[in-house]
């Protein structure tokens, strides 16, 4: 069965500083994978996703996040966070289209 | 179209009493799904369904939890006799069969059992 480590529970970076939000899953086939953010008390929206090809994807609020295949590793990369990033972010996994699994998240907080 | 909506956004409710949640999907996507998510953690799955056929519901975590699609375009999630450990945020997604262009959440219904 598949499954997604994201090693941080919780991260705190300086306003204008770099992020980098790691993720590992475990998965037979050629995994599709994507990174969400969560709001507090809000639903989930999609910052990125990959399924092929270039293994350097980019996202919306000027997320990227990088496949390696040989780490099993889909880290969330930002250049200079804003205040406004500061949420949960989690990473998934999809099996074959049936379903999402979840990593348990990564609470990002960010110091002025 | 607006995106997937969830309603109530809250139900705060007595244990032991039935609780229904609602979820309209994005109108073109055929495959609706629900999770829940408790505090702390990511969602977890718990059914899907492709128009009106639940493909997947072993997921379910008890003979409590119920879900239908009757005519392939809203879904209700039911809880029977809720128990303390059923407060959760529900989460409702939605997308195509075809092409696998991703999953698109609602805001959540967030359960409370007092």
């Amino acid at each position: 069965a598949q499954s997604v480590t994201q090693p941080d529970i919780h991260i705190t970076v300086s306003e204008g500083a770099s992020l980098e939000l790691r993720c590992n899953y475990s998965y037979g086939a050629t995994p599709y994978l994507f990174w969400y953010v969560q709001s507090p008390g809000q639903g989930l929206q999609l910052l990125l996703k990959y399924f092929s090809g270039d293994t350097l994807v980019q996202g919306i609020k000027g997320f990227e996040a990088e496949f390696k295949r040989s780490q099993s590793s889909f880290n969330l990369r930002k250049p200079s966070v804003h205040w406004s990033d500061a949420a949960e972010y989690f990473c998934a996994v999809d099996n074959a289209g049936n379903m999402l699994t979840f990593g348990g998240g990564t609470r990002l907080m960010v110091k002025p | 179209d607006t995106g997937v909506s969830q309603d109530p956004r809250h139900k705060i409710t007595k244990r032991g009493q039935n609780v229904t949640f609602r979820c309209d999907p994005i109108s073109e996507h055929n495959r609706l799904y629900w999770y829940r998510q408790t505090l702390g953690q990511g969602p977890e799955f718990l059914t899907y369904f492709q128009n009106e056929a639940q493909l997947e519901k072993s997921r379910l975590l008890s003979d409590r939890f119920s879900a239908e699609r009757p005519k392939g375009s809203f879904s209700t999630l039911e809880i029977q006799r809720t128990e303390q450990g059923d407060s959760a945020m529900y989460l409702c997604a939605s997308s195509l069969a075809i092409g696998n262009y991703g999953y698109t959440f609602g805001s959540g219904t967030r359960l409370t059992v007092v």
